[in-house]
């Protein structure tokens, strides 16, 4: 088993719908992320958490919700649903050691479509 | 500012020949640098880092990556290419301005290694 999952890993939704996207952990890591991917321009940090209690937003958190249920849990929410939001989304996690030096662990991904 | 330009959308090398990746960064004060790597539908996986020491820093898979202080360069590099190495190739920067040692990521360097 992936020891960072995310579901979905594919789905298309309809412009204003509600969706979540969920994330799992089994590294035992204190921080989590979530970014997106776009075609040319690279990975964009949305928001990120130090711990359950510790929620920041990242470059682009606007249109975007997170919630930390527990340290090993962390699900990005888009209210209502845009077609400039269809992107791959991923949830990484680093523990505060490994912050240090920067290396995060990477999902599979969520890819998203919005019609 | 803390950034980093990944010049070349696409790398074509010949197995068996040398490759190289290129990235050219800007931070204040040391640069704390990365390279993750791609392959199709996964998620990223750390290859190295260079925090300090040496300007040749060695990572997984025979990847090697050369720090040039007075170039603001950190170009990635491997001998001897193999088929399989064909994936996409992001650098990335620790960004400082937070305090939360977040990182900033590249475009991508698409690398397509020819049989």
């Amino acid at each position: 088993d992936a020891d960072v999952t995310q579901t979905p890993r594919n789905r298309i939704t309809k412009t204003g719908k509600r969706i979540m996207l969920e994330c799992s952990q089994t590294k035992g890591h204190d921080r989590m992320y979530w970014y997106r991917q776009d075609p040319g321009l690279g990975l964009r940090l949305i928001y990120y958490s130090f711990d359950v209690k510790d929620i920041n937003k990242g470059e682009i958190s606007d249109g975007y919700s997170v919630s930390r249920q527990a340290q090993a849990k962390f699900s990005l929410s888009l209210e209502s649903a845009i077609p400039n939001q269809t992107a791959l989304y991923f949830c990484a996690t680093s523990d505060w050691g490994q912050a240090n030096t920067g290396e995060l662990f990477f999902g599979e991904g969520s890819r998203l479509t919005v019609l | 500012a803390q950034s980093v330009a990944q010049p070349e959308d696409q790398v074509n090398v010949a197995e068996g020949n040398p490759l190289t990746v290129k990235c050219t960064y800007s931070v204040s004060g040391n640069p704390y640098l990365f390279w993750y790597v791609q392959y199709p539908n996964r998620g990223l996986q750390f290859l190295l880092k260079y925090i300090t020491g040496d300007n040749l820093v060695k990572g997984s898979y025979g990847f090697e990556a050369e720090f040039n202080k007075s170039q603001t360069s950190f170009h990635l590099k491997k001998p001897s290419a193999l088929v399989s190495d064909s994936a996409l190739y992001f650098c990335a920067v620790r960004d400082i301005r937070t305090g939360a040692n977040n990182l900033f990521f590249g475009t991508g360097t698409r690398l397509t290694v020819i049989p």
